[in-house]
């Protein structure tokens, strides 16, 4: 059973506009939520993160949104540039253990 | 600069044969962890370690072994290499304890088995 879940496979956005990814998760003893961007042939990189005490976390273009009532998360990325396509993993952990679950991923198009 | 290298980029084998792939960081980590990306399947955890000579399965580790012998090595062993193995590994570390460590990961091992 997926405890988190990235529904969306791909998505395209124009450049200069926002691009919204998006997570859903099942457990509720997560503690922290981390979003990896990967490109081909290279190994993911940490993107950006959020304590499950927060609500919003903000670096650069980048934001994450938390909510917890509906178990959700989301990306935020504005302006969205090409350098930005890439397949974004979201991603929870918990302090019983060091593992990371990692989801599916959403494979993001940015269009000239 | 944080760093974790595997020892191969591309790797072909045959079926039936033993394969290694190793992975080594530079960051004295305590964690360290084998997964493979598949298309439409994501990151899924093999194997992770957090202390030398310590393993714990992940959860797919059927066909799979590894080794943890010195601090900074993982290795993950195909015992009898199948086609369903065919996929790109990737080996990550992390620092131990509470909070969002994340985890490093190396540029991956696309290993193709024929």
């Amino acid at each position: 059973d997926q405890q988190v879940k990235q529904n969306s496979p791909s998505l395209s956005v124009q450049e200069g506009r926002i691009s919204i990814l998006n997570c859903d998760y099942t457990n509720s003893m997560f503690d922290y939520f981390l979003w990896y961007k990967k490109y081909p042939a290279e190994g993911p990189t940490f993107l950006i993160s959020i304590s499950s005490i927060k609500d919003k976390n903000e670096d650069g273009r980048f934001t994450v949104f938390l909510n917890k009532s509906a178990k959700h998360l989301s990306l935020h990325i504005v302006p969205s540039q090409p350098g930005d396509s890439a397949v974004y993993f979201c991603a929870a952990e918990s302090y019983r253990d060091d593992k990371i679950i990692f989801g599916k991923g959403t494979r993001l198009h940015i269009l000239p | 600069d944080v760093k974790v290298t595997q020892s191969s980029r591309y790797l072909v084998k045959r079926t039936g044969e033993k394969v290694f792939l190793e992975c080594v960081q530079d960051m004295d980590h305590e964690n360290m962890f084998w997964y493979r990306q598949d298309p439409g399947l994501g990151l899924r955890l093999i194997y992770f370690s957090y202390d030398v000579k310590m393993k714990e399965k992940g959860d797919i580790p059927e066909g799979y072994s590894v080794s943890r012998e010195k601090k900074e090595r993982f290795s993950l062993i195909l015992e009898s290499a199948s086609t369903n193995q065919t996929s790109m590994y990737l080996c990550a570390s992390s620092r131990v304890g509470t909070g969002a460590y994340e985890q490093y990961f190396g540029p991956g091992t696309r290993l193709t088995v024929t």
